[in-house]
């Protein structure tokens, strides 16, 4: 099982581009999440699901947009890219309550 | 206040040192906690699990949950090099979102 895959590893974007970052899970788990972690803040909930067709707005959703069309797949939008919007996101996925499991990251860069 | 409170650190120890990391919460509706490490350029992996007050051992580290003063510790017994990182404390919800609230993280080096 490969977990929790992200694509692209690394990206960079000029302001007012958009983009999409896939995440893909082979576990089966209905939960799925997307972060952003930035140096002093954490990790922080942008949009999470809770099973395939449903998404959910987390703490920081604003620029943000997802789609969830097959359980295996969450995808992360930005329409509009924004210098703020320089971070490293996360996908996570998980089946209940005890462990959510991380993908290895995309590092954004928003000239 | 935020509503996990994590010291950023760094903390550095020599090889073989106890560490202690800690967290402070302020929502005593949180119903369970995690610990995770996460190594640079690296995304988090769980490291401990517990829902209830009192201690939890794996190996070498041990976590420590104290519902009445909302705190909880990780313990890390004879650290290691390979101990270095990035530990982040977790607290859940539960229900039907499972979402998860995470503090700051503390960076750890441990040297040689």
């Amino acid at each position: 099982n490969a977990g929790v895959t992200q694509t692209p590893k690394f990206r960079v974007l000029k302001t007012g581009q958009s983009m999409t970052l896939l995440c893909a899970q082979d576990m089966n788990h209905e939960y799925m999440y997307w972060y952003r972690q930035d140096p002093g803040m954490g990790l922080r909930l942008i949009h999470y699901s809770v099973g395939e067709g449903t998404t959910a707005k987390g703490e920081v959703p604003d620029g943000y947009n997802v789609s969830r069309l097959k359980k295996q797949n969450f995808l992360l939008g930005l329409e509009s890219a924004a210098p703020s919007q320089t971070s490293v996101y996360f996908c996570a996925s998980s089946y209940s309550s005890d462990t959510q499991y991380f993908g290895p990251g995309t590092r954004l860069t928003v000239l | 206040q935020k509503e996990v409170e994590q010291d950023p650190g760094p903390l550095s120890v020599p090889e073989g040192a106890i560490v202690s990391l800690n967290c402070t919460y302020s929502n005593s509706a949180f119903q369970y906690f995690m610990w995770y490490r996460q190594y640079s350029r690296k995304g988090p992996e769980l490291l401990m699990y517990t829902y209830s007050s009192g201690n939890k051992e794996d190996g070498r580290f041990t976590a420590q949950v104290d519902k009445s003063s909302k705190y909880i510790s990780l313990f890390i017994r004879d650290s290691q090099p390979s101990d270095s990182a990035t530990y982040l404390c977790a607290r859940g919800y539960g229900g039907a979102t499972n979402k998860l609230i995470f503090g700051t993280g503390t960076l750890l080096a441990v040297q040689p």
